[in-house]
């Protein structure tokens, strides 16, 4: 299987703040990785897929990067309705693994 | 719209079965690979199965081998999940996703306990 591993696993920030989330495979997965954003009781929201392309109705404050191992999901201006908890997935091999989540939380 | 909608979940005793169903609707169900995700109570997200288009093919997670069948029925556009053996740690919400990956369900939470 191909190790998924997130980080920070948690963090705090305000309004306004530049957030970033980083997720490495554990081997070369490409472009192959989507980043999710989920709330209590809600299903994952798909927000970048295939690394850097922003899903459709997602708003722009959100931005992907990475090839290969290493990812990044940046959130250039923090804002209310942004607080959740974030995952990573990669799509390079039909068995799916996800990161462990990063909740991001209001300071 | 694409709709996935769940159902089948519950209280089953350790070393019991249950099978969940997954109705689709909006979309062309034949044509597109079908998978299941679970969720842990306040945990991460979890692979379980992953089945093609044509039902022809089916992936595991290989903690689960040999106790979940993933199967489907493309003239009724359902999707289901045999499970079988089942263990306290099994207990989760079971999210119906489509390949695509932007369309979740709303999930079935299944409990394991005696």
């Amino acid at each position: 299987d191909i190790q998924m591993t997130q980080s920070p696993s948690s963090l705090s920030a305000s309004v306004g703040d530049r957030v970033t989330i980083t997720c490495r495979a554990s081997q070369s997965i490409s472009s192959y990785l989507n980043w999710y954003q989920q709330k209590p009781g809600k299903a994952p929201k798909l927000l970048i897929y295939a690394a850097s392309s922003l899903q459709s109705g997602v708003p722009s404050r959100f931005s992907g990067s990475g090839s290969g191992t290493d990812f990044t999901l940046t959130i250039s201006s923090l804002q209310p309705e942004d607080f959740a908890t974030y995952y990573c997935q990669q799509r390079y091999i039909t068995s799916w693994t996800f990161g462990q989540g990063t909740n991001v939380e209001v300071k | 719209e694409v709709q996935l909608v769940e159902s089948g979940g519950g209280l089953v005793k350790p070393g019991g079965s249950l099978r969940l169903s997954c109705s689709a609707s909006g979309f062309t169900f034949s044509s597109y690979a079908m998978h299941w995700v679970r969720q842990t109570p306040g945990k991460g997200l979890e692979y379980v199965s992953a089945i093609t288009n044509d039902g022809d093919s089916t992936f595991y997670a290989d903690s689960l081998k040999g106790r979940f069948a993933i199967s489907r029925d493309n003239s009724r556009n359902m999707l289901y999940l045999q499970m079988s053996g089942l263990r306290p740690e099994d207990t989760a919400v079971y999210y119906c996703v489509l390949s695509s990956a932007v369309h979740w369900g709303r999930g079935t939470l299944v409990t394991v306990s005696s």
